[in-house]
């Protein structure tokens, strides 16, 4: 089993939908959780840190489920620039190890 | 800030050559991170520093991989031999880390393609 697992997309969703992706992780001791986002031919970028409580910028919002060891991002009113790979990412406990997953591909259309 | 500096951009070499990949890090980052980046295997976590000593290598594939940070503003990560398999794209990201809610910022990568 992979140590964080993503589901496996692509999605194809028109503008303005709301979309939700979701993360699960093997490690119960991980510590720390993160979305990133990744344009084609780019460099991972941070979207959001994700925390125990749950937390909202802008058109997304993240939760964190540590009993279940899921993470889910959830994308409200899409817009052709959210078309990217989203990464959901775990750091495990007691050192620096981040550990990404494999990516979900999202493409929002007009 | 110029952000995370790699170099070169695009590689490309032969099988048994050495390759070297270098990183300046954000001035100020204390922890720098070597990825690779392949369709098959996705993002892989390589090498990690803190204050340019090594803490984990464990991602390191083979002994063929090396890695050495001898200051805080440079590292570099070197493949002797290169063989085809190696082709990927090579990330080097540094992050202020203090709790483990540290941002890792990533450079453009290096696109490796050998022969």
């Amino acid at each position: 089993r992979k140590e964080v697992e993503q589901d496996p997309g692509p999605f194809n969703v028109p503008e303005g939908a709301t979309v939700a992706f979701n993360c699960t992780y093997s490690n119960s001791a991980s510590q720390s959780f993160f979305w990133y986002r990744q344009d084609c031919r780019k460099e991972p970028k941070l979207l959001m840190s994700v925390y125990s409580s749950g937390n909202e910028d802008g058109r997304f919002t993240a939760q964190l489920n540590r009993a279940s060891q899921y993470i889910s991002l959830l994308i409200r009113d899409s817009k052709l620039s959210d078309s990217a790979t989203y990464l959901c990412v775990v750091n495990v406990a007691g050192g620096f190890k981040t550990i990404f997953g494999a990516g979900t591909r999202l493409f929002v259309k007009a | 800030d110029a952000g995370v500096i790699q170099s070169p951009r695009h590689e490309v070499t032969e099988m048994g050559q050495e390759v070297t990949l270098r990183c300046k890090p954000i001035s100020g980052h204390n922890s720098l991170f070597w990825y690779r980046q392949t369709m098959m295997r996705g993002l892989e976590l390589l090498i990690y520093f803190n204050n340019n000593v090594p803490i984990d290598d464990s991602g390191m594939p083979e002994d063929r991989f090396s890695a050495k940070m001898p200051n805080a503003s440079f590292s570099t990560l070197k493949i002797q031999p290169s063989e085809p398999r190696d082709s990927a794209v090579y990330f080097c990201a540094s992050s202020f880390w203090q709790t483990f809610q540290e941002t890792q910022y990533f450079g453009p990568g290096t696109r490796l393609l050998v022969l």
